[in-house]
């Protein structure tokens, strides 16, 4: 099955500074989405992002499908940004999503 | 109602007892999911509902493992003769359709089985 891989495991900022979450994945896929898992477990959808390029806010995401990989941006980090950040993947005929194994996010004030 | 719901939010059980977690999908969605997540790892899938039928169930990881979807809507995931390997994080997802469609997460269940 597709494989789908997340960098950096861990990440440590500074509130107020940027930074880039990276997610390749093994195989041509129909679907990507980005997670943010809060600390009380809850998945929150962040971008719905099979191809191109979407903005919300300080955060944006890039999916270049061709080269399979995606970018998660974050600007001006705040400490709720805190948590762990999933990516995660459908391809072919699966209705399922393959997740990533995440990257935890520290951002310290 | 707004989001999936699923209840209980934790649910603490002795090895070998019947358990069963509730998934409330968001209403209009006709695909269903569940996942299950293991601490420090990402979400695992179990099954898919498209309508009231399983289309996809090669997540579950043996037959104590079995989920229902009657109406369409509510669905309940059904654990047998518990394990202490069972507890996990137990999520449930729903979409508007099914092919390449954004998915959105309830809560989660937290099981323990002691």
């Amino acid at each position: 099955g597709i494989q789908v891989e997340q960098s950096p495991p861990d990440l440590i900022l500074q509130e107020g500074a940027n930074s880039t979450l990276r997610c390749n994945f093994s195989d041509s896929v129909n679907n990507l989405q980005w997670f943010h898992q809060n600390p009380w477990g809850q998945l929150i959808n962040l971008f719905y992002i099979p191809s191109g390029t979407k903005q919300n806010g300080r955060l944006s995401a890039t999916t270049v499908a061709t080269e399979r990989y995606s970018l998660l941006y974050i600007s001006s980090s705040q400490t709720t940004d805190s948590g762990v950040y999933f990516c995660a993947v459908t391809q072919g005929g699966s209705e399922k999503l393959v997740f990533g194994k995440g990257t935890k996010l520290t951002v310290n004030p | 109602g707004a989001g999936v719901s699923q209840t209980p939010s934790n649910k603490v059980t002795e090895k070998g007892k019947y358990v069963e977690l509730r998934c409330d999908p968001i209403s209009g969605h006709t695909a269903l999911y569940w996942y299950r997540q293991s601490l420090g790892q990402g979400p695992e899938f179990l099954i898919y509902f498209q309508g009231t039928g399983a289309a996809d169930d090669s997540g579950l990881p043996n037959d104590r493992f079995f989920a229902v979807r009657p109406e369409g809507s509510v669905s309940t995931l059904k654990i047998q003769r518990t394990e202490r390997g069972d507890s996990a994080v137990y999520l449930c997802a729903s979409s508007l359709s099914s092919w390449a469609a954004e998915a959105f997460f309830g809560q989660g269940t937290r099981l323990t089985v002691v």
